[in-house]
C-alpha cells in the first residue's frame, strides 16, 4: 500500500489567495483525519471524518477554512482567503479498525 | 477536559544510558498509542496498546500500559543516538476521538 498521500508537499502562497490541500487516505480506512503543526502551538486536529462524513470540525479555526470528503478515497482542505498566521504544517492521516493513525507526508504551507 | 500528559517533555540524555517516559492520560479509552516523529517529517506509528498490561517491544524500546492507573510508559534500553526524536502519547479513539500528549523531545548524545 502507498499509504496516505497529501499534495502539494509545499505551498508558498501571498496573502488573501485560495489554498487547496488534498489527501488520499488509505485504502479500506473508514475515518480520516486533518492535523495542523507549528512550533508555537504544536500539534492540533482540525477536522475528522468518519465513513465520509464530518464528525468533529470544533477544531477548524475560523470560516476561511473548510473540509470535504466528497468519498473515501479523497479529501480536501481549503484556505480562503489564507493569511500569514496559517503557515504550518499540514498533515493528514487516516485510521481503520484499531483506531491506530497513519500520516500522510504532510504539506508544508507559507503564506507571505 | 479530557487529557493526556507526558513527562519530561524535554529530556537529553546520553548514548548507553536507559530512561523512561511517561504517559498520563484522562480520557474515557484505554487505547493507547505511541507515535515517533524526526525533525521535518511525520509522525510515525509505534505501539499500539489495547488492553491492560499490554507490553510491546520494538528494538530498544518498550511500551506498556496500565488502565488502571490510567498511565503508559515508553522505556529506552541503552539509548543510542538515532533514537533521537519526539515521541508523542496518544489516548482515546472512538466517541471522544483522539488525544495527543503535547510530545517529548528526546535528544540522545553521543
Amino acid at each position: 500500500d502507498a499509504g496516505v498521500i497529501q499534495s502539494p508537499r509545499h505551498e508558498v502562497t501571498e496573502m488573501g489567495q485560495e489554498v487547496t490541500l488534498r489527501c488520499k487516505p488509505i485504502s479500506g480506512h473508514n475515518s480520516l483525519f486533518w492535523y495542523r503543526q507549528t512550533m508555537m502551538r504544536g500539534l492540533e486536529l482540525l477536522i475528522y471524518f468518519n465513513n465520509n462524513v464530518p464528525i468533529d470540525d470544533s477544531g477548524m479555526p475560523e470560516d476561511r477554512f473548510s473540509a470535504k470528503m466528497p468519498n473515501a478515497s479523497f479529501s480536501t482542505l481549503k484556505i480562503q482567503p489564507s493569511e500569514p498566521r496559517d503557515s504550518a504544517v499540514y498533515f493528514c492521516a487516516s485510521s481503520g479498525g484499531l483506531g491506530e493513525l497513519f500520516f500522510g507526508e504532510g504539506s508544508r504551507l507559507t503564506v507571505l | 477536559e479530557l487529557k493526556v500528559e507526558q513527562n519530561p517533555l524535554f529530556l537529553s540524555m546520553q548514548e548507553g544510558k536507559n530512561y523512561t517516559i511517561y504517559c498520563n492520560y484522562s480520557t474515557t479509552s484505554d487505547r493507547l498509542y505511541w507515535y515517533r516523529q524526526d525533525p521535518g517529517k511525520s509522525l510515525e506509528s509505534l505501539f499500539v496498546l489495547l488492553s491492560n498490561g499490554a507490553v510491546k517491544q520494538e528494538g530498544r524500546l518498550m511500551a506498556s500500559l496500565d488502565t488502571k492507573a490510567r498511565l503508559s510508559t515508553l522505556h529506552i534500553t541503552a539509548a543510542v543516538h538515532d533514537l533521537s526524536a519526539t515521541y508523542f502519547c496518544v489516548s482515546g479513539g472512538g466517541a471522544d476521538g483522539l488525544t495527543f500528549g503535547k510530545g517529548t523531545h528526546l535528544i540522545i548524545q553521543p
